[in-house]
């Protein structure tokens, strides 16, 4: 079983619909990242989480350290929106890495 | 300011050839992190280098090394290429005082025939 375990693995959605990529991880963790990866491989850092709730623009990050999951909200989704959406959790220095969720949003 | 630069953006090697991936960290980061992403998998952690020394170590055999010089700049190093080796190679760059907070490059993408 893997240490961190998104889900869905793939996601379609109509523009505008609101959005939830969930993660569950499994080990003690220091911070948790939400990653975006574009098609050709650039990663851009969304958020970076603690505790709490964190927003920015139309993407919102949640996450529970007592029941270890996060989730990755994109309100009012947008076809730019489609990616692969990572999320990461850290343990000191070594950063562990979830398979990735592929969203795509049709116009 | 640029960012976290990679290069070559692509390459295209034979199985038992040896290659090196290049990496300058993003302006003001010492410390640098390879990371391998195979199709449809997230990134594996491969190393990290800082104060150019190797800092720590992922789940990797030894011909995967590593060098980080003087300009704080990276080279990954993979040796006796195998076909499990094509994947995305991604660095990041961090600060000393922030190594929470990655930047990561383009990545380079390696396919070994």
């Amino acid at each position: 079983k893997n240490e961190v375990e998104q889900s869905p693995q793939n996601l379609t959605a109509q523009e505008g619909e609101f959005i939830t990529i969930n993660c569950s991880y499994s080990v003690g963790i220091s911070a948790l990242h939400w990653l975006q990866q574009h098609p050709g491989g650039g990663i851009v850092s969304l958020f970076m989480l603690s505790s709490g709730k964190k927003k920015h623009g139309r993407l919102i990050a949640t996450i529970n350290i007592q029941e270890k999951h996060s989730s990755l909200h994109i309100t009012a989704s947008h076809p730019r929106d489609s990616a692969v959406y990572i999320c990461a959790v850290r343990d000191n220095n070594d950063m562990r890495f979830g398979a990735g969720t592929r969203l795509t949003v049709k116009p | 300011d640029a960012g976290v630069t990679q290069s070559p953006t692509h390459l295209i090697k034979t199985r038992g050839q040896q290659v090196t991936l290049r990496c300058s960290p993003k302006s003001g980061h010492d410390t640098v992190s390879w990371y391998q992403q195979a199709l449809g998998q997230g990134p594996q952690f491969i190393f990290q280098y800082y104060e150019e020394e190797e800092r720590q170590r992922g789940n990797f055999p030894d011909r995967f090394s590593g060098h980080q010089f003087p300009n704080y700049s990276s080279e990954l190093n993979v040796n006796a290429l195998l076909l499990g080796d094509s994947a995305l190679y991604l660095c990041a760059s961090s600060f000393p005082g922030l190594p929470y907070e990655q930047y990561f490059g383009p990545g380079t993408r390696l396919t070994v025939t």
